[in-house]
């Protein structure tokens, strides 16, 4: 059963201050992993797709990479704005139907 | 691009009552449309999937009888809510795959139901 566990649960920063959100994985064969961002009483809105360990992608204050067993998404110099809930999933390789499974998320909170 | 709508953004209904939910993607085709539910600081369940002109495909604990869907289109999938109870008050977001692009799901805005 694939299974994604991200951590912190929830996490504070002060406007400026770098850090980095954890999402580790067990699925089996990966065909991609996938952030979010959810603010309060929306949708998730798409980030980034990996597909293979080594793979970086960035998006502004945002960079997200991946291992063979975990990904983390590094938050460089957050606004408030950034604050958010995060989400990660995975996609199998075989899901015919390219099903997600998500994380229970982290809560970023950017204090000005 | 790839912008999913939700119809209604909110909605609060009687005990024993249906409600429908559409789910639209604006600007492209979708292969596959996906249900979730989600409850107060909980992640997203995966509730069924559907293709166009294929019944759905439910996740194991979802009553298909209780939470029809129909995906009559490229661009419409719609979840029925059937005989709703005060349980099955929860946020309700679709999500919907780009037809022959990619892997991503885009999502809906969301459906906020509230039973009474």
């Amino acid at each position: 059963e694939d299974q994604v566990t991200q951590s912190p649960e929830a996490l504070r920063l002060q406007e400026g201050e770098s850090s980095s959100l954890n999402c580790s994985y067990t699925v089996s064969g990966l065909r991609g992993l996938f952030w979010y961002r959810q603010d309060p009483g929306k949708g998730p809105e798409f980030l980034f797709t990996l597909y293979s360990a080594g793979e970086e992608k960035e998006k502004e204050r945002l960079k997200a990479t991946l291992t063979k067993k975990e990904s983390f998404l590094h938050i460089t110099a957050p606004k408030p704005e950034d604050s958010a809930t995060y989400l990660c999933a995975v996609q199998a390789r075989g899901a015919g139907s390219y099903q997600l499974t998500f994380g229970k998320g982290t809560k970023l909170s950017v204090i000005p | 691009g790839a912008v999913v709508s939700q119809h209604p953004s909110w909605v609060i209904c009687k005990s024993g009552t249906s409600v429908k939910i559409e789910c639209r993607s604006l600007d492209f085709q979708a292969t596959t449309m996906f249900w979730y539910r989600q409850f107060p600081k909980q992640s997203l369940m995966l509730m069924a999937t559907s293709n166009e002109g294929s019944k759905a495909t439910y996740e194991q604990g979802v009553e298909k009888d209780k939470f029809l869907i129909n995906h009559a289109s490229l661009t419409l999938s719609t979840l029925t809510v059937t005989s709703a109870h005060p349980e099955d008050s929860s946020f309700y977001i679709c999500s919907a795959r780009v037809l022959g692009e990619g892997v991503e799901q885009y999502f809906g805005p969301g459906t906020r139901l509230t039973v009474t």
